[in-house]
């Protein structure tokens, strides 16, 4: 167990939906990353908030958003889902150390089917 | 762009033997990891390697960082069917706009047969 909690574990919605992916990270990790991971691009970086601040972001499509919240949860919402947005989105929280060495501790993701 | 490429793609091999998967860049890392990832689950952190020439071992898994801190290789000896996965290298790159995220390799997909 990574300490990294994701809701909900499945997820199936229709074209044109929008979902919200919830994660609540590590005791004490103040930064949280979104990525999204499908079958022919790897684990893609969509996203990082540190301590409730957009820290830097990825490939993230303009119907994509996130936040995160004083109690360092974090949703990641996507809107007017298409069938390429399927995928298994994780959530990853870490530490950064004075060393840069960032070390990420994964969720067990959300898998999202758009039919 | 910073990539990392990741080689080989996909690995077949028999109980026993002994693997080296690759990963690289052009781009100098500041900190690199690996992780194996089992199918629907989240990605699980091996080892870190910080220092540019580092070897670190966890049983039979051996990791090395290239001196210039471009490269990495994860070595298996004996490898076994337990040891199937996909196995991710991820790299924090020096530099303005790294801001803590890490870039990921496409994976080495390793199946071992009994």
């Amino acid at each position: 167990d990574s300490g990294v909690t994701q809701t909900p574990k499945h997820l199936i919605t229709a074209t044109g939906q929008r979902v919200t992916l919830r994660c609540s990270p590590r005791s004490g990790d103040l930064s949280v990353y979104w990525y999204q991971q499908s079958l022919d691009q790897g684990l893609q970086f969509l996203i990082q908030y540190y301590n409730g601040e957009e820290r830097a972001k990825g490939n993230i499509l303009e119907r994509f958003s996130a936040q995160q919240f004083p109690d360092l949860h974090s949703e990641l919402n996507l809107s007017s889902l298409e069938l390429g947005d399927s995928a298994l989105y994780f959530c990853a929280s870490s530490v950064i150390s004075p060393t840069l060495s960032h070390e990420a501790f994964f969720g067990q993701g959300t898998r999202l089917t758009v039919v | 762009t910073q990539l990392l490429e990741q080689s080989p793609q996909f690995l077949s091999i028999q109980e026993g033997e002994n693997l080296t998967v690759y990963c690289n860049s052009s781009s100098v890392f500041s900190s690199l990891q690996w992780y194996r990832q089992e199918p629907g689950e989240g990605p699980v952190l091996l080892v870190t390697v910080v220092t540019g020439g580092e070897v670190k071992k966890l049983k039979r898994l051996t990791f090395q960082f290239g001196d210039a801190r471009k490269d990495s290789s994860l070595h298996i000896t004996a490898a076994q069917p337990g040891d199937t996965g996909l196995y991710l290298c991820a790299g924090a790159f020096v530099g303005l706009g790294s801001q803590g995220n890490l870039i990921f390799g496409k994976g080495t997909k390793l199946s071992v047969k009994p």
